[in-house]
């Protein structure tokens, strides 16, 4: 079955980068399908960071964008976040996961469907 | 700030059923699909429902979802211990530019 598995440093020092990977298993990102990012404070609700397809192609969350970079790597099968000068704010258990993106007669469509376990960063000097 | 406004809460008895309520504007749930997710303490999000009201593979005819205009629905019916979770509604938003929003949660209690 399709699993997908976070990785990166759990602690990054404010006014740096995080990076995150996402490995995917029993699934070819060329096949198809967009890779998403998610994040979640402590205690709070679920925030998109942005998706990517394996062309490249990628979509942002406008409140982020600026600070947000997501690439894919279809030989590792794996995709990955940048997000720079970090704060606190930033704290957050962070998802990985994969949804399709389309247009149907009742609107735009792409539900996230499979999802990595999560990984929690947390912003501290 | 999230775009799509749930209850904070809702509660019913084992057996009894809950409706959770999302409200958005025509940029999100008024013109594109959306889906329901289910996530349990201290776990990932769960797909319960896409495309509005179509359930995964796996998942129960007890939860279903609907959409009118602006809003959407979810509803749990035979209540179980079970399905005390968060519950997030989300669709994409097509205003200025695409991207996905979700909703502000609501946490479902079985009294």
């Amino acid at each position: 079955q399709v699993q997908l598995q976070e990785s990166g440093p759990g602690l990054v020092k404010p006014s740096e980068t995080l990076s995150l990977t996402c490995a995917v298993s029993g699934y070819s990102i060329s096949s198809g399908y967009y890779w998403g990012w998610i994040r979640q404070p402590p205690g709070k609700g679920l925030e998109w960071i942005g998706s990517i397809y394996h062309s490249g192609s990628t979509y942002y969350n406008p409140s982020l964008k600026s600070r947000v970079t997501i690439s894919v790597d279809t030989s590792k099968n794996q995709f990955s976040l940048k997000l720079s000068s970090v704060t606190a704010a930033d704290t957050a258990v962070y998802y990985c996961a994969r949804h399709p993106l389309g247009i149907a007669a009742g609107g735009g469509y792409g539900a996230f469907d499979i999802w990595g376990q999560g990984t929690m960063v947390t912003v501290s000097s | 700030q999230s775009v799509l406004t749930q209850p904070p809460s809702v509660s019913a008895a084992p057996g009894q059923k809950v409706t959770i309520s999302c409200s958005g504007s025509s940029s999100n749930i008024g013109n594109n699909y959306v889906s329901w997710y289910q996530q349990l303490p201290g776990t990932a999000p769960k797909l319960l429902i896409y495309d509005n009201n179509k359930r995964p593979s796996g998942i129960p005819d007890r939860f279903s979802g609907s959409k009118s205009g602006t809003s959407a629905t979810l509803g749990i019916t035979g209540l179980q211990t079970g399905d005390e979770a968060d519950y997030y509604c989300g669709t994409w938003d097509s205003s200025l530019s695409v991207f996905y929003v979700f909703g502000t949660g609501t946490k479902v209690t079985v009294l």
